[in-house]
């Protein structure tokens, strides 16, 4: 099982632009999270889908967050325009259900300068 | 009150050290509970989960107390490879989020 496999790795990106970060779920696994890392707020969850339809979405920062996922095997969280503010670790992860916890994708640590 | 907290930390311990952590939930229909491990610039990992009756996996110890939504986690015969940021994380049930606590870091020192 190669797990959740996240993409990019790291982005560099200026104030203003799209940034796109890309998710490929565990295959089976029917929810999907993604959850935004900082030092001062810890872990935050932003949305999540069940077979690919949004369901909570509530933790998403603001209207230039927005997440889809077109089919079971891929999601993607973009940031339209991108603020400083939004540098963090982004995690993809996903699971069976939450009584058995998710697996976490490597992540996607991103600056926006 | 945070949903989920934990002991700030940081904790330092010499190797073979025993160490608890420890952590609080705010909501009573919290149902299932788990500790996580990060380690440093890598994602969270499940650890394990915590059951009612206490459970024990090796060095490594959880306990519930549902009234006092308390969780712990002891970890004796601490070694070098011990040393992350463990998480606390509850899960409420009438829905499929995880709460994750702000974690808790252990440093073990040889």
């Amino acid at each position: 099982d190669a797990g959740v496999i996240q993409s990019p790795r790291h982005e560099v990106t200026e104030m203003g632009q799209e940034v796109t970060l890309r998710c490929k779920p565990i295959s089976g696994h029917d929810y999907l999270f993604w959850y935004r890392q900082t030092m001062m707020r810890g872990l935050e969850l932003l949305i999540y889908f069940n077979n690919n339809v949004p369901i909570d979405d509530s933790g998403m920062p603001e209207d230039r967050f927005s997440a889809k996922m077109p089919n079971a095997s891929f999601s993607t969280l973009k940031i339209q325009p991108s603020e400083p503010r939004d540098s963090a670790v982004y995690f993809c992860a996903s699971s069976t259900g939450a009584n058995y916890g998710y697996t976490f994708g490597s992540g996607t640590r991103l600056t926006v300068v | 009150r945070k949903e989920v907290e934990q002991d700030p930390g940081p904790f330092n311990v010499p190797e073979g050290a025993t160490v608890a952590f420890n952590c609080t939930y705010s909501n009573s229909a919290s149902q299932s509970f788990f500790w996580y491990r990060q380690d440093c610039r890598k994602e969270p990992k499940l650890l394990m989960s915590v059951y009612s009756s206490g459970n024990e996996d090796g060095r490594f110890t959880a306990q519930l107390n549902r009234a006092s939504q308390y969780i712990s986690l002891l970890i004796r015969d601490s070694k070098l490879s011990d040393s992350a940021t463990y998480l606390c994380v509850v899960h409420k049930g009438s829905n499929y989020k995880l709460t994750f606590g702000k974690g808790t870091l252990l440093t073990v020192n040889p």
